[in-house]
This record gives structure tokens, sequence and C-alpha cells, in this order.
């Protein structure tokens, strides 16, 4: 079984101050993470992902992840936020013993304070 | 190259009635995921579709159909709605075969249910 934990539903910061939202992961197999955005009445669009590659991952936008096995942790950062980063974020896990389904958290939603 | 596409965008039924949603995979993509978001959370699995056939189907009831056709497009159809049905409904693709488990997804369709 897989399944992630984002901690915090909703994260409030400033302008140009550090986001950090937390994803805890588990899975009985090595898995395959990724943080998904969606803004107001959109889709979900993929900002990074993780496939066993490089622990520290670089996405769109500025965003960054790193894995931490040890921690069974996959915590989406940007050092400065800006308005536009003012959405939901989805932390999602898939692994070769679910056939690659996607299993999603609650979600964060981030807003941004000017 | 077009993304992935869904219609209708919004609609509204009453309990009881039975709705068709569609989807369009982006190109070169041949494998359909639907997820089920409601208000608040994260998308659920409802079941992904590959060679026209049902490869996977979440923890959701009969009422809740599907079909993939030749070209790759697929519908979701729910019978008898309920209220608790209401929610957006996304469409996702993929490659079929080895990989992540990265999906693309759709703008969703959201379906209000009186």
């Amino acid at each position: 079984a897989q399944s992630v934990t984002q901690l915090g539903s909703h994260v409030s910061v400033s302008e140009g101050a550090l986001v950090l939202l937390r994803c805890n992961y588990s899975s009985s197999v090595p898995p395959y993470l990724f943080w998904y955005v969606q803004y107001p009445n959109q889709g979900l669009q993929l900002l990074l992902k993780y496939t066993s590659a490089a622990t520290l991952v670089k996405g769109i936008n500025g965003f960054e992840a790193e894995f931490k096995k040890s921690e069974t942790s996959f915590h989406l950062t940007k050092p400065s936020a800006h308005m536009s980063d003012a959405a939901e974020y989805f932390c999602a896990v898939s692994s070769p013993s679910n056939d690659y389904k996607l299993s999603f958290g609650a979600g964060t939603t981030v807003t941004v304070r000017a | 190259d077009a993304g992935v596409t869904q219609s209708p965008t919004h609609l509204i039924k009453t309990r009881g009635q039975q709705v068709t949603l569609r989807c369009s995979p982006k190109s070169g993509h041949d494998t359909v995921s639907w997820y089920q978001q409601a208000l608040g959370q994260g998308p659920q699995f409802i079941f992904q579709y590959y060679e026209e056939e049902e490869r996977q189907r979440g923890n959701f009831p009969d009422r809740f159909s599907g079909h993939q056709f030749p070209n790759y497009s697929s519908e979701l159809n729910v019978n008898a709605l309920l209220l608790g049905d209401s929610a957006l409904y996304l469409c996702a693709s993929s490659l079929a075969g080895p990989n992540t488990g990265e999906l693309f997804f759709g703008e969703g369709s959201r379906l209000t249910v009186l």
C-alpha cells in the first residue's frame, strides 16, 4: 500500500518569504514522488518529480523538493514566495507495486500576503 | 501539441439522473485515468483504461463506469446520481509500460448534483 500525508492544510506566507510545504509518504517499495499545483478552477499541473535519480529535485517556477528516505519525506520549498504562487499544492506517490497508480495527499492551500 | 481536453466543463444534474463526461488524451498517450476531486480534498482514483479495457479500479461503486475508444479517448459514466457525487472530475493521460506514473491532467468537468 502507498499513501502520502501533507502536514498543514493551509499555509500563509509573506511575499518574498520562504515557502515550505511538508509531505510524508509510506510505500512498501521505493516510490516515485510528485508535487502538483492546482490554480483556482483549473486542473493539476506537474511542478516536479522524484524518480530515483538525484535526491534534490528542481521544478518549475523556482520550486524544489528533497527526497529523504530516512525521514520518508519529500518536502517542497521555494526560497522567495511570489503572489502568483497562491494555489493548492498536492503531493502524490506511485510505485511499481501499485501498478504506478498515483495516490494524492489532501492538499495544502498556499496564500501569499503582500 | 494538444493537451488533455475534457467536456463539458460544467454541468448540473438532479439526483437519480445519469451523466457522461468525455476526455481526449494528450497526443501520443494511450492510457486514461479518471479522478474525483471533492471540494477541499485531493483527487481520488476512480479507474484507468488501457487498450479499451479497465485496468485498475479504485474504491468506487458500480454506478461509476467507463469506456475507452480505439482513438484512446474515454468516457466516464455515473448512474443514479447522488448529492455526494458533486465534484470536479479530472481526466489524466499517460503512456503505458514501465514509467513513473506521471500523469497529465485536463482542466476537469465540474459536476453539481441538486
